[in-house]
């Protein structure tokens, strides 16, 4: 079984640029949801994808969005990037049944660095 | 006030002494209870599970939860070194809510000297 894998690991960037950071769900899974770390802080929830459709936002701008594939691996884009944007950003996938959503297990994450 | 509070530390401890963490929440919703731990740069990784109110035990591990209080604990017997890491309270309503996103704490960061 393959676990939750994201690329890049790491990524430097520099204000007003856009990126793109992608994750693969792990093996049987059916639904992405991605978090934004800060230092010292817990994952803030930011969308979650289910059938290639964004199932649930969290208090992120428009400029943070994201797309879902058909293989349920999924990307997150940011645009017009800010200091403040500098995190490690976190996917989960679980499997969602009916209405549910199941454990999310996290991957390792794409710390990405805005100068 | 926010929904989920968790006390950062750090927290230092003995290998060996009995470690307890816990989080506080005010979301009377809240039904689904779990603990991730974090390593340094590293994505979070499960360790329990809980649903509603209840005990529950894996090894070394127990999961508590009181919902009359909007109160959770994690208690660690034997601990580590290998233990330290930061630990993360999170919780979620049941479906029909918030799709199923998660709600963190700030983590607590635990240190286990040998």
């Amino acid at each position: 079984e393959t676990g939750v894998t994201q690329s890049p690991t790491h990524l430097i960037k520099t204000r007003g640029q856009q990126v793109t950071l992608r994750c693969s769900s792990q093996s049987g899974h059916n639904t992405v949801s991605w978090y934004q770390q800060a230092l010292g802080q817990g994952p803030q929830f930011i969308f979650q994808y289910y059938r290639e459709e964004e199932n649930g936002r969290g208090n992120f701008p428009p400029r943070f969005s994201g797309l879902q594939f058909p293989n349920y691996s999924s990307e997150l884009n940011v645009n017009a990037l800010e200091l403040d944007d500098s995190a490690l950003y976190l996917c989960a996938s679980s499997l969602k049944v009916q209405r549910d959503t199941d454990t999310q297990y996290f991957g390792p994450g794409t710390r990405l660095t805005v100068l | 006030q926010k929904e989920v509070e968790q006390d950062p530390g750090p927290l230092s401890v003995p290998e060996g002494a009995i470690v307890s963490l816990n989080c506080t929440y005010s979301n009377s919703a809240f039904q689904y209870f779990m603990w991730y731990r974090q390593y340094s740069r590293k994505g979070p990784e499960l360790l329990m599970y809980t649903y509603s109110s209840g005990n529950k035990e894996d090894g070394r591990f127990t999961a508590q939860v009181d919902k009359s209080s909007k109160y959770i604990s994690l208690f660690i017997r034997d601990s580590q070194p290998s233990d330290s890491a930061t630990y993360l309270c999170a919780m979620r309503v049941n479906y029909g809510g918030s799709q199923g996103n998660l709600i963190f704490g700030k983590g607590t960061k635990l240190s286990v000297k040998p």
